[in-house]
């Protein structure tokens, strides 16, 4: 069955970075893309980038760029996500989940809460 | 790249329908038909309702069904149930291939 498993709960300083991977199982990994989304306590879904691991071309938010960064690993059919120059309103539970383009995503990770505080 | 705009909440009596709009523009739902529907239980993860403005999923309820008029998406809730008191978001893919989700919409079943 198709599992996207991701890395536990971060707590970091402003201005640090954080890594979340999202490793997969269950399907090809190469066929599908991984989007990421993040949602802030009490707050509504934000959507944060996508890549596609056939040829790695990714798109991010607009208000993201420069500071997220989404990476694969084919050889554990894995995928990052690295975001840097936390702040505070960074803290959110972020979600992987599997697909990339028309937005219907049936395959989630089960969320990482990361945490920013001083 | 705004939100989409979503009611912040709707509450029906069991047994009656509601409908929840998702209002964009034409970069986003009035460009193409790739709008999707999320239902999120508190502490849960999304799940997928709707996709490709009126396709329902695998296993979710004949209840649920998608439409679109220009740049307004509905969700409409048949025959509400106390199991329907969720969250629910409205995603559209837009015209420079980014996706963008709605304000969210909270269901009070009554």
């Amino acid at each position: 069955q198709v599992q996207l498993v991701q890395s536990g709960p971060e707590v970091q300083k402003p201005g640090a970075s954080v890594k979340v991977s999202c490793k997969t199982s269950g399907y090809s990994f190469s066929l599908y893309g991984i989007t990421w989304v993040r949602q802030a306590p009490g707050q509504g879904l934000e959507w944060m980038g996508w890549i596609s691991v056939h040829n790695g071309n990714t798109n991010y938010a607009q208000n993201l760029q420069g500071r997220l960064t989404l990476t694969t690993d084919t050889s554990t059919s894995t995928v990052y996500m690295e975001l840097k120059s936390l702040r505070s309103d960074d803290t959110a539970v972020y979600y992987c989940a599997r697909g990339y383009g028309s937005g219907s995503f049936i395959y989630w990770g089960q969320g990482t809460l990361v945490s920013v505080s001083s | 790249q705004s939100a989409l705009t979503q009611p912040a909440s709707v509450s029906g009596s069991p047994g009656q329908s509601i409908t929840i709009s998702c209002t964009g523009t034409s970069r986003d739902v009035g460009g193409h038909n790739y709008v999707s529907w999320y239902q999120q239980h508190p502490g849960e993860v999304p799940k997928l309702l709707i996709y490709d403005v009126n396709n329902r999923h695998s296993g979710v309820s004949d209840r649920f069904s998608g439409s679109k008029s220009g740049n307004t998406a509905s969700l409409t809730i048949s025959g509400l149930q106390a199991e329907d008191e969720a969250n629910y978001y409205c995603s559209s893919y837009t015209t420079i291939s980014t996706l963008v989700f709605g304000t969210g919409t909270k269901v009070t079943v009554l």
